[in-house]
């Protein structure tokens, strides 16, 4: 199984950066995800890491570290459009993916 | 392109009533799963299918059966509803489990 730790909220201002962390445990590791959800809608892919480093996706970009199990998600350029919650998931070989509890991320003017 | 459709998109049922939530999809996935939201606890995989006529146990799928006749098609059944089984469902699908997940847009779901 999987255990998945990331923070429950974070607050930034427009314009700013936020880095939000993600802890794993896993057996069979298959990729980490990023996932955005904004309040009552599904949730939309962001980013996926299976190789360590950095993958850079405009304003965004996700981290991964293998050995240490951790992951982070950078918003670059804070938009009020970012305010949103952000999954953190952990893909495993026997194809199931689990998600941690999820970082709502606040965007103040 | 309609991606991955769920029906109904809200419900309201009676403890011990049966029902099926509906998901279809039109990308030609092989892998599609459901999960469960619960306010605090984030995504909880119920079931998955690796194809058609496949399906796995996920995370938390007592009181939930499942069935893959197509590659198009992963309806969820709850058998006797309980006021635990309030949540919001997701109906997912992708390539493959490795692979970035399109979601559904939900099924509300309340049990009184």
């Amino acid at each position: 199984g999987q255990n998945i730790d990331q923070p429950t909220e974070m607050t930034a201002t427009e314009g700013a950066i936020v880095q939000i962390n993600c802890t794993y445990q896993t057996s069979g590791f298959n990729g980490l995800f990023w996932y955005q959800q904004h309040a009552g809608e599904a949730p939309t892919f962001l980013s996926y890491n299976v190789l360590d480093g950095l993958e850079e996706k405009g304003r965004f970009s996700s981290f991964l570290s293998r050995s240490k199990g951790y992951s982070y998600l950078l918003l670059k350029e804070l938009q009020m459009k970012d305010s949103a919650s952000y999954l953190c998931a952990v893909g495993s070989n026997d194809y199931k993916l689990s998600f941690g509890a999820g970082t709502t991320v606040t965007v103040r003017a | 392109n309609a991606g991955v459709t769920q029906t109904p998109k809200f419900q309201v049922l009676k403890t011990g009533q049966s029902m099926t939530l509906q998901c279809a999809q039109d990308m030609n996935h092989e892998y599609m799963s459901w999960y469960r939201q619960d306010p605090g606890m984030g995504l909880r995989l119920i079931h998955y299918s690796v194809g058609a006529g496949i399906t796995d146990q996920g995370e938390v799928p007592n009181g939930y059966n499942v069935s893959r006749s197509t590659t198009e098609d992963f309806p969820l059944r709850l058998l006797s509803a309980a006021p635990s089984q309030t949540s919001v469902y997701f109906c997912a699908s992708s390539w493959d489990g490795g692979r970035p997940q399109h979601f559904g847009d939900g099924t509300r779901l309340s049990i009184l």
